[in-house]
């Protein structure tokens, strides 16, 4: 079991370059989520998804895409990256949103 | 507004003493909450979980405490150790919004 695997580890943009930020479990579950990290502000919620065909908004979504075709994976899309989209992000599964998460090690992204 | 509030950003205790971590909630509907840890470059991972049925449980050196008249849990452990150091952060589930809601996180530094 790789758990929840998220690539690349560390990326460098360029303001207005687009990328995807790639996420993958292999437990089944069926919620997923992204959550970025920025000092002091804690874990906050981008998007997340219910089901295969499913994603809602978080706390923070604008700016970024998400699709899910399968559920094993979940894919985060920055549509043109800004400064202000320098982060650690998080991948995260779990059988349900209440219920224990499962967290990817996470990608850390630097826009310049 | 945070829903999920941990006020101090950072602890430091010696090794063998306790620790505490504080967290506060503004949400009634909050019934099951859940401590993280999370270690630099490291994705969070699940450390302990408390039902709003009891006001206390146990793992080991971990405990936390419920106080749902206070709108407060807390973690102790005893007794710390330098492995300990890393970021704690609570959570709370929203079933409303389906959302797993997240303190800013307490940095504690175990010393020797």
């Amino acid at each position: 079991n790789a758990g929840v695997t998220q690539t690349p580890k560390f990326q460098v943009l360029k303001t207005g370059q687009s990328m995807t930020l790639q996420c993958a479990q292999d437990m089944n579950h069926e919620y997923m989520s992204w959550y970025r990290q920025d000092p002091g502000m804690g874990l906050r919620l981008i998007h997340y998804s219910v089901g295969a065909g499913i994603t809602d908004q978080g706390e923070v979504p604008n700016g970024y895409n998400v699709s899910r075709s399968t559920t094993e994976d979940f894919p985060l899309r920055l549509l043109s990256a800004a400064p202000s989209q320098t982060s650690v992000y998080f991948c995260a599964s779990g059988v349900g949103g209440g219920k224990k998460q499962f967290f990817g090690p996470g990608t850390r992204l630097t826009v310049l | 507004d945070q829903q999920v509030k941990q006020n101090s950003p950072s602890l430091s205790v010696q090794e063998g003493r306790i620790s505490i971590l504080n967290c506060d909630y503004t949400n009634s509907m909050f019934d099951y909450f859940l401590w993280y840890k999370k270690y630099p470059a490291e994705g969070p991972t699940f450390l302990i979980s408390i039902s709003s049925i009891k006001d206390k449980n146990e793992d080991g050196r971990f405990t936390v405490f419920l106080n749902k008249s206070a709108k407060h849990l807390s973690l102790h452990i005893v007794p710390s150790q330098p492995g300990d150091s890393a970021v704690y952060f609570c959570a709370a589930p929203d079933y409303n919004t389906d959302k797993l809601i997240f303190g800013t996180g307490t940095r504690l530094q175990v010393f020797p």
